[in-house]
């Protein structure tokens, strides 16, 4: 079973606050990822880092900013949350042996009201 | 730009039933093919991966084929069961390890 984490699993919040959503793997992996899904869409790639201090925005344009100070953690991080912020974000990381295998977290179901 | 597009958007069908679960993509030019599971409210499972050399991967009851140059997968379930209810998403792994996603088909298997 994947060793990857990711809380809160539901937030709903105002329009204006500052969120972030938390991400950690224990399984060492040097990739990691942050995924949008809006239901029965695709998921869409927003963030995405090969090693600490590496971040590289996605295919999706996103309001939201990432960092990776540590091997273990990739928070995403929303200044200012607005009602278009809504949706589920999925984290996923990956080893370089195995690049394309990738372990998903449980989501974070945000809601702005 | 890759598009990964599946069809039906939902299928329901019978316990004891096999069936396939289509995927296409548009560039054929891809690294790897997976399939993923997604139960509600959850993250996704890795079923099955076949890189872009390999014709098909099989696991339990799941058989995955790929054919590159027609753009096409198949994800083929046999003897379903309740518990394989779930979204099945396809998705194609490009250059740096980037995946495009489909919008995946929602399974119901009927007891």
């Amino acid at each position: 079973e994947a060793d990857i984490y990711q809380t809160p699993r539901y937030l709903v919040i105002g329009t204006g606050k500052k969120i972030t959503l938390e991400c950690s793997q224990t399984m060492g992996h040097d990739k990691m990822y942050w995924y949008q899904q809006d239901p029965g869409m695709e998921l869409h790639l927003i963030h995405y880092s090969y090693g600490v201090n590496s971040t590289e925005k996605g295919d999706l344009s996103s309001e939201s900013t990432v960092s990776r100070i540590r091997t273990e953690h990739f928070p995403l991080t929303l200044e200012s949350a607005r009602p278009s912020h809504t949706s589920q974000y999925l984290c996923a990381s990956s080893d370089s042996m195995a690049p394309e295998k990738l372990f998903f977290g449980s989501g974070t179901q945000l809601s702005v009201l | 730009k890759q598009e990964v597009t599946q069809i039906p958007a939902a299928l329901s069908v019978p316990e004891g039933e096999n069936l396939v679960l289509n995927c296409s993509f548009t560039d054929s030019a891809i690294y790897n093919l997976q399939w993923f599971r997604q139960d509600p409210g959850k993250g996704l499972t890795s079923l099955l991966l076949i890189q872009s050399s390999q014709r098909e991967q099989t696991s339990g009851r799941l058989n995955a084929s790929l054919d590159k140059s027609s753009g096409r997968s198949t994800l083929y379930i046999a003897a379903s069961q309740p518990g394989d209810s779930a979204t099945y998403l396809c998705a194609v792994g490009g250059a740096n390890s980037k995946l495009t996603f489909g919008k995946g088909i929602t399974l119901s298997v009927r007891p």
